[in-house]
């Protein structure tokens, strides 16, 4: 089964308010994970990434929290805007797979008016 | 710029035609992926080359060849395809570097795939 996994498969925020997308991973050696958006039709773009050596990692906007204790990780957008309705996934890189990444299952964010 | 770009963006083809897809980026990217994507679901690897050799097949079956002809260019070329192969087609690339940690790989926008 996949190693990582999104804890909602849908997530509906008001325009303006903070998302918290969480996503938990199975595998505890994992050295990297990353943020990618996926718009209808379009291909993945990457949001944000942290090592495993970092707990946080702030972008425009975003910000990736990595814990470790519990295998879990999440991706907040600030203020959130109807652009960001999208879904949303969580990749992990375990050992020995190089350049291998494990998707979770996904995430959509509807933002509402 | 991290741009990946594929051609066609749409493709339908019978099941006894021969096509191909058509990946570029001009990043000096020296790693790139195919994914094949169904509605709802996230991407599933099928190849990686590495400096232009394939160093993973994740058991594609033979009706789907990859090619990589430099380090700019990749294709896929399809064969005798099923219905079932209908999906989205991403193309990835990382910048493969030498320094052991895993490096940031970023899609194209994909070809969308019929196969009647």
């Amino acid at each position: 089964g996949e190693s990582v996994g999104l804890h909602l498969p849908t997530l509906s925020v008001q325009e303006g308010d903070n998302s918290i997308i969480n996503c938990a991973y199975s595998n505890s050696a994992s050295d990297y994970f990353i943020w990618y958006k996926q718009e209808s039709g379009k291909g993945p773009q990457f949001i944000i990434d942290i090592r495993s050596n970092m707990d946080k990692r702030q972008g425009q906007r975003v910000t990736v929290l990595l814990n470790k204790t519990v295998k879990h990780l999440s991706l907040q957008i600030a203020a959130t805007q109807p652009g960001d309705s999208a879904v949303y996934f969580c990749a992990e890189n375990p050992p020995g797979s190089a350049r291998q990444l494990t998707f979770g299952s996904g995430t959509q964010l509807t933002v509402l008016p | 710029d991290t741009e990946v770009t594929q051609t066609p963006k749409h493709l339908v083809m019978g099941m006894t035609n021969k096509k191909s897809l058509k990946c570029e980026q001009h990043m000096g990217h020296r790693a790139m992926y195919w994914y094949k994507q169904k509605a709802k679901k996230p991407p599933e690897l099928m190849f990686v080359y590495s400096y232009e050799k394939l160093s993973i097949n994740e058991s594609v079956p033979s009706r789907f060849s990859p090619e990589c002809p430099n380090s700019s260019l990749l294709n896929l070329h399809l064969h005798a395809l099923q219905p079932e192969d209908s999906a989205l087609y991403l193309c990835a690339s990382s910048q493969s570097s030498q320094t052991g940690f895993t490096d940031t790989q970023y899609f194209g926008p994909g070809t969308r795939l019929t196969v009647l």
